[in-house]
């Protein structure tokens, strides 16, 4: 099964709301967990590596007021896409460090 | 960009032929791994070589890795219908913070 649930699949929203994507390790700790961007035909890029109790580590270009990542436990990260406007509707997807790294399964996020 | 470029962007074959996928990378790495992915879902993790290995064997996938030029090659053989998807390369430098290739999207035909 599993190991790391992420959390809504699919998401349509209207431009100007925010919308939380979380992220969780189910049988495991994991101390970072990562934030990917995939937009249609494109591969994944990394946005950011969110630390379990500190502030999270953003990409060159990614805009930390935008994409506000929490990391309050050790089996939940979560991503708040703040504002969002239709430039941002993309694929995102987490994973997380366990012995292994593991990935979420996506969130298709979808802005009108 | 340190993002890695694999080629071809795509690749069209028929049932049965084998398919080569190349990467080419930027910076020196732990390890290489390769992921699937169907049409807007997750990724599929499907093997992964570390810096000291030369070759490796899963199943019906040979991944080779040569450091000296920053490359790999992902051959799947006898391919069926069921393979069709996009195939990544990704390198972790350390920490498992992984940096995607461009990806090359396969389409086997029956």
């Amino acid at each position: 099964g599993a190991v790391v649930s992420q959390h809504p699949s699919r998401v349509i929203c209207k431009s100007g709301t925010s919308v939380k994507i979380e992220c969780r390790s189910l049988d495991f700790q994991a101390t970072t967990m990562f934030w990917y961007r995939q937009f249609p035909k494109q591969s994944l890029m990394l946005m950011a590596t969110s630390n379990e109790g500190s502030k999270a580590t953003y990409e060159q270009g990614v805009e930390k007021d935008k994409f506000l990542i929490n990391h309050a436990s050790l089996t939940l990260s979560t991503l708040t896409v703040t504002s969002a406007h239709p430039e941002d509707s993309s694929f995102y997807i987490c994973s997380a460090r366990g012995r292994e790294l593991f990935f979420g399964s996506g969130t298709q996020l979808s802005v009108l | 960009s340190q993002q890695g470029e694999e080629d071809p962007q795509a690749l069209s074959i028929q049932e049965g032929e084998n398919a080569t996928m190349n990467c080419s990378y930027k910076t020196s790495i732990n390890n290489l791994q390769w992921y699937r992915q169907n049409s807007g879902r997750g990724l599929v993790h499907l093997i992964l070589i570390r810096s000291n290995e030369r070759e490796k064997h899963s199943g019906r996938l040979r991944v080779t890795l040569d450091t000296s030029k920053k490359s790999s090659s992902l051959l799947i053989t006898a391919s069926r219908a069921a393979d069709t998807a996009s195939y990544f390369c990704a390198t972790d430098s350390g920490f498992q913070k992984l940096v995607f290739g461009t990806g090359t999207r396969l389409l086997v035909s029956p």
